[in-house]
Parts: structure tokens; C-alpha cells; sequence
């Protein structure tokens, strides 16, 4: 069946540090790849997406890559703010599953002042 | 629009009890879903509906859980009697595109606890 395997957290960063939260994935067909991000208190929404290899995909800064060669779909922030403290989660559709989507585990980033 | 709307936002009740979770999607969307978040098990689909037909149950814990869509307004799920382990965030989310994933919008989750 389809996982996504994401690094554990928590993962503490001081501000305009680098950030990289390492995603990988397995399934049976060819997936679209998606990072949601739930901020405290709030439900999760959609960050950024990509739909076939070599796709990147960005939004606020952040950056994702999607990688058939290695199934990964890493996500990256050059620069990182106190707001972007979150968790984050690393997603797939695939068609040949019906199109439901599967979750990692979520990591929780906490940026520091 | 005012978003996925769930009520209530934190629920405390004691094991054996009835609880009732209940979701507003956003006006115009025919797709619903039901989603478990744990610490162990992290962000799981238990249930999801299609212009108010439920589509895909298999996520569905046991006969203790069940939801219905009465209308294309209004879901809720239900956990009967409640047990400790039950104890989650639970999260409804709305969609036009199905269950692709671009365009999923969350509500904000019920926090459940069962003492």
C-alpha cells in the first residue's frame, strides 16, 4: 500500500535559519505529492503541491522538489520565521488508490526569536 | 465564506458516554471527510461522503463510530459508547475535486478527550 515517511520532530530553529524536513514516499501508481502545514489551533491547509516528477512546487517561500528517482518530496525554506512555527505534513494522492490522500506523521517545527 | 465550521471545539466526557461531532462544509462543496489525528497514528481518513452518500468507510475504527450526511450541509459522527483510547483531534474537511487532495479545506478539529 501507499505510506509517507517524514523525519520526526521536533525540529527548533533560531530565525533566517535553514530549513529542510525530509519526506519520502511509496505507492503503487504515480502520485501527486502535497506538504500541508496545521498552524496551533487551526486545521491543516494545503502549502504546496506538485503532480508529476521533477515538479517543484512553492508557496510563502517554501520549496519542494518531486523526486521519482529517490520517491522523496523534501521541503525547504531558506530563510525561516517565528511565524512559520507548524506542523507540517508531507501527503500523496494516487489515482490508482482511489485518490485518497495518505499522510506522514507530521513534524513540528518550532522557530525561535 | 466562514470555512469548514466544527462544533464543538473541545469535548470532555467520561467512558460509556454518547458523543456527537458535527461539521458545517463550505457552501458549494459535495465532497466530505472525517479525519482522526493521534499522536501514534498521526492523520487518518476514517470516512468520507460524496453529495451526501458515504463512499468510503473503511477507515471507520469499529460499530462504535458511525456518521451520516443528512443534507449537503451539515455531517456528524458519532462515537457510541466512547472509550479512553478514542481520545483524538478529529478533523472534517470539504472538497470539490474529491479526494485528490488540491483542494481540501480542514476545519479547525474537535479535541476530544474521554476520561
Amino acid at each position: 500500500g501507499n505510506s509517507v515517511t517524514q523525519m520526526e520532530g521536533p525540529v527548533t530553529l533560531s530565525e533566517e535559519a535553514f530549513l529542510t524536513i525530509n519526506c519520502t514516499y511509496t505507492a503503487t501508481g504515480y502520485p501527486s505529492l502535497f506538504w500541508y502545514v496545521q498552524y496551533p489551533g487551526e486545521g491543516l491547509q494545503l502549502l504546496l503541491k506538485a503532480t508529476k516528477a521533477d515538479d517543484k512546487g512553492s508557496n510563502k517561500g517554501f520549496e519542494a522538489t518531486y523526486r521519482k528517482e529517490t520517491t522523496s518530496f523534501h521541503l525547504e525554506k531558506g530563510s525561516v520565521q517565528v511565524s512559520d512555527s507548524a506542523v507540517y505534513f508531507c501527503a500523496l494522492s494516487d489515482r490508482a488508490a482511489g485518490n485518497k490522500l495518505t499522510f506522514g506523521g507530521g513534524t513540528r517545527v518550532l522557530v525561535k526569536p | 465564506d466562514a470555512g469548514v465550521i466544527q462544533s464543538p471545539r473541545h469535548e470532555v466526557t467520561e467512558m460509556g458516554q454518547e458523543v456527537t461531532l458535527r461539521c458545517k462544509p463550505i457552501s458549494g462543496h459535495d465532497y466530505l471527510f472525517w479525519y482522526r489525528q493521534t499522536m501514534m497514528r498521526g492523520l487518518e481518513l476514517l470516512i468520507y461522503f460524496n453529495n451526501n452518500v458515504p463512499i468510503d468507510d473503511s477507515g471507520m475504527p469499529e460499530d462504535r463510530f458511525s456518521a451520516k450526511m443528512p443534507n449537503a450541509s451539515f455531517s456528524t459522527l458519532k462515537i457510541q459508547p466512547s472509550e479512553p483510547r478514542d481520545s483524538a483531534v478529529y478533523f472534517c474537511a470539504s472538497s470539490t475535486t474529491g479526494t485528490g487532495g488540491e483542494k481540501l479545506f480542514f476545519g479547525s478539529g474537535t479535541q476530544l478527550s474521554v476520561l
